[in-house]
């Protein structure tokens, strides 16, 4: 079974300019999350999908972030513009239901801002 | 507020010994608890799942402990090996649903 793809693994950009993280979940898969893990804290989560359709977006900064899963397969996360604070890891998790089913992560997309 | 505590100092432990590590939460009422590993540069790997009904669960060298009332759960590791050595996380899910991560703990199991 195919895991959770990332891409990119790395991408170092400007503050103020703009970046896109994008994941594919594993098939069947019904739920998506995106996760920021800055060094030394546990994953904090952004944003949660269940098919294409919003569940949690409680923490995601709207003012910069955005996030969309067209057709409730792959997900796109944008930063813009990027702060100096943005770095972090950028993970993406999925699962099959969001009811107390374990979540598969991928390796994540590590940003870094200057 | 809401928090997951997770103790911050890594846990050094001699192979061969059980590791404990604890997550106490304050504020939460889960419906479920998940540990996961980390690894350096890799996202985490699911572990073990307890639901708010159930006290212990094990899978083959790892058992987990879930206390309602004391607000914690422990997670244990017998017959620890270097191989072990990672960050072990916690996460919590109250009736939404949404799991939210504690910071993870160390362990660091020396040969």
């Amino acid at each position: 079974e195919a895991g959770v793809a990332q891409s990119p693994r790395y991408k170092i950009i400007e503050k103020r300019q703009s970046v896109a993280f994008w994941c594919n979940p594993i098939s069947g898969h019904a739920t998506l999350y995106w996760y920021q893990q800055i060094l030394g804290q546990g994953p904090k989560l952004l944003i949660q999908f269940q098919n294409n359709g919003v569940v949690d977006d409680s923490q995601l900064p709207k003012d910069r972030f955005s996030a969309e899963r067209l057709k409730g397969v792959d997900s796109t996360l944008k930063i813009q513009p990027a702060k100096l604070e943005d770095s972090a890891v950028y993970l993406c998790a999925s699962s099959l239901s969001h009811q107390g089913t374990e979540a598969f992560f991928g390796q994540g997309t590590r940003l870094t801002v200057v | 507020s809401q928090k997951i505590e997770q103790n911050s100092e890594a846990l050094n432990i001699q192979e061969g010994k059980t590791a404990t590590l604890t997550c106490n939460y304050t504020n939460y009422s889960p419906a479920y608890l998940q540990w996961y590993r980390q690894d350096p540069g890799r996202g985490p790997v699911f572990l073990l799942l307890i639901r708010e009904n159930e006290k212990e669960k094990r899978k083959e060298r790892l058992k987990v402990t879930f206390d309602t009332t004391l607000k914690q759960s422990l997670f244990h590791i017998t017959a620890s090996q270097p191989a072990d050595s990672a960050t072990y996380l916690c996460a919590l899910a109250p009736g939404s649903y949404i799991p939210t991560f504690g910071r993870g703990t160390s362990l660091i199991v020396h040969p």
